[in-house]
């Protein structure tokens, strides 16, 4: 049984430039979250997909925008990349907004 | 919001020796968890423990709702221990898991 898988590991960006991110959830999650983690921070919250739909969204920009698929995998894009956007993108699901999340092994993004 | 505040910020101890870390809520939270985040980043679910106490091996956890913090015991610490642990919880309404900002342990043989 996998768990929650991330593509790609990492990846070097220029400013200015976009970027997809990849998430498969656990077998058995529908609910995929997307979390963003600076070097020394805790995760921080982007927003959250249920039903193909975006059902709650933290304190990020219109630039950060999100997509998720009939088979619960789901993208997170970021447009016109800033260097404060380097982090690590973490990738949680679980089967209900309610539970326990399990997360991948993340996207660690760098922006030169 | 809310402020998750985890205390102590960084620990360091001998292999063997015994810790207790400590989450603090700012407001009353659901589904509270400990991760464990690896020098790799992989974070891993360690206890969901909305209420009460649970025990994993040589780690157990316990939350007091009421009281808004929870507590994590590491007995017998290893060097595989080190790394960065989490806890996090959900506002009774609400899809977004507040996080703390870490306490760092690093376990010396």
């Amino acid at each position: 049984d996998a768990g929650v898988t991330q593509s790609p590991t990492h990846l070097i960006k220029t400013r200015g430039q976009q970027v997809t991110l990849r998430c498969s959830p656990k077998s058995g999650h529908d609910t995929v979250s997307w979390y963003q983690q600076a070097l020394g921070q805790g995760p921080q919250f982007i927003f959250q997909y249920y039903e193909e739909e975006e059902r709650q969204r933290g304190n990020f920009p219109d630039r950060f925008s999100g997509h998720q698929f009939p088979n619960y995998s789901s993208e997170l894009n970021v447009n016109a990349l800033l260097l404060g956007d380097s982090a690590l993108y973490l990738c949680a699901s679980s089967p209900d907004r309610a539970l326990g999340l399990h997360f991948g092994n993340g996207t660690r993004l760098t922006v030169t | 919001g809310i402020q998750v505040e985890q205390s102590p910020p960084d620990l360091i101890l001998q292999e063997g020796a015994n810790s207790t870390l400590r989450c603090n809520f700012s407001d009353s939270v659901n589904n509270l968890q400990w991760f464990h985040q690896n020098p790799w980043g992989q974070l891993i679910n360690l206890f969901y423990i909305p209420s009460g106490t649970k025990q994993n091996g040589r780690l157990s956890a316990t939350t007091v709702a009421t009281e808004r913090y929870s507590l994590l015991y590491i007995s017998s610490s290893q060097t595989t221990d080190s790394g960065v642990y989490f806890c996090a919880g959900l506002l009774n309404t609400g899809n977004q898991f507040y996080f703390g900002t870490g306490t760092s342990l690093t376990v010396i043989p």
